[in-house]
């Protein structure tokens, strides 16, 4: 059972856009969301995150936003840089402790 | 800078023969996780210490052994290699409780002959 799901495994976007990445859960107990940017033969990196009292996070040019009642949680890049193309993992915890991620969306942004 | 370090990067061994993954960290995080990832998949959590206290996910198989002789070093051992262990390792740190980031080395590719 996916509890989390990443629905597009790959997004083509055209430099100076906005990337839209989705990522759904089902199990309403977790509580802390983070997206991590995973670069060829490169461990994950830590991007950004959002706690489940907050609907909305941004840092520079990336800002996720969430939205519980649908269980739904997305990453948004204004504007798309080529050195972001990468493959993009969200995952979800309970209390910040094991994390369930998953199965990542690749990026591609062409110039 | 502080980090999460995995050697080596790349290890090949022969199907059946033991090898040992090693990771080191800088951050003083109290949890270190092991991580196994193929292909595009999603990471599967093998396991993880908090301190020196070891915690098995139920589905990781016997094969897989872990030791974490202090905060800094952790090891993931693969007693008899088979072909379907080849994957990515990925290990990764954190501070236990709380809202706080896993913080990832950059893996280790581990191969089967």
């Amino acid at each position: 059972d996916q509890q989390v799901k990443q629905n597009s495994p790959s997004l083509s976007v055209q430099e100076g856009r906005i990337s839209i990445l989705n990522c759904d859960y089902t199990n309403s107990m977790f509580d802390y969301f983070l997206w991590y940017k995973k670069y060829p033969a490169e461990g994950p990196t830590f991007l950004i995150s959002i706690s489940s009292i907050k609907d909305k996070n941004e840092d520079g040019r990336f800002t996720v936003f969430l939205n519980k009642s649908a269980k739904h949680l997305s990453l948004h890049i204004v504007p798309s840089q080529p050195g972001d193309s990468a493959v993009y993992f969200c995952a979800a915890s309970v209390a910040g402790n094991m994390l369930t991620f998953g199965g990542g969306t690749r990026l591609m942004v062409k110039p | 800078d502080a980090m999460v370090i995995q050697n080596p990067r790349y290890q090949v061994t022969q199907f059946g023969k033991p090898v040992t993954l090693s990771c080191s960290q800088t951050l003083n995080h109290n949890v270190m996780y092991w991580y196994q990832q193929k292909s595009s998949q999603a990471p599967k959590l093998l396991f993880h210490y908090y301190d020196k206290d070891f915690n098995n996910e139920a589905d990781t198989p016997d094969n897989f052994q872990s030791r974490r002789p202090n905060t800094s070093f952790c090891f993931l051992d693969i007693r008899s290699p088979g072909l379907g262990d080849a994957a990515m390792y990925l290990c990764a740190t954190s501070y236990f409780g709380g809202n706080q980031p896993q913080h990832f080395g950059d893996g280790t590719r581990l191969s089967i002959l």
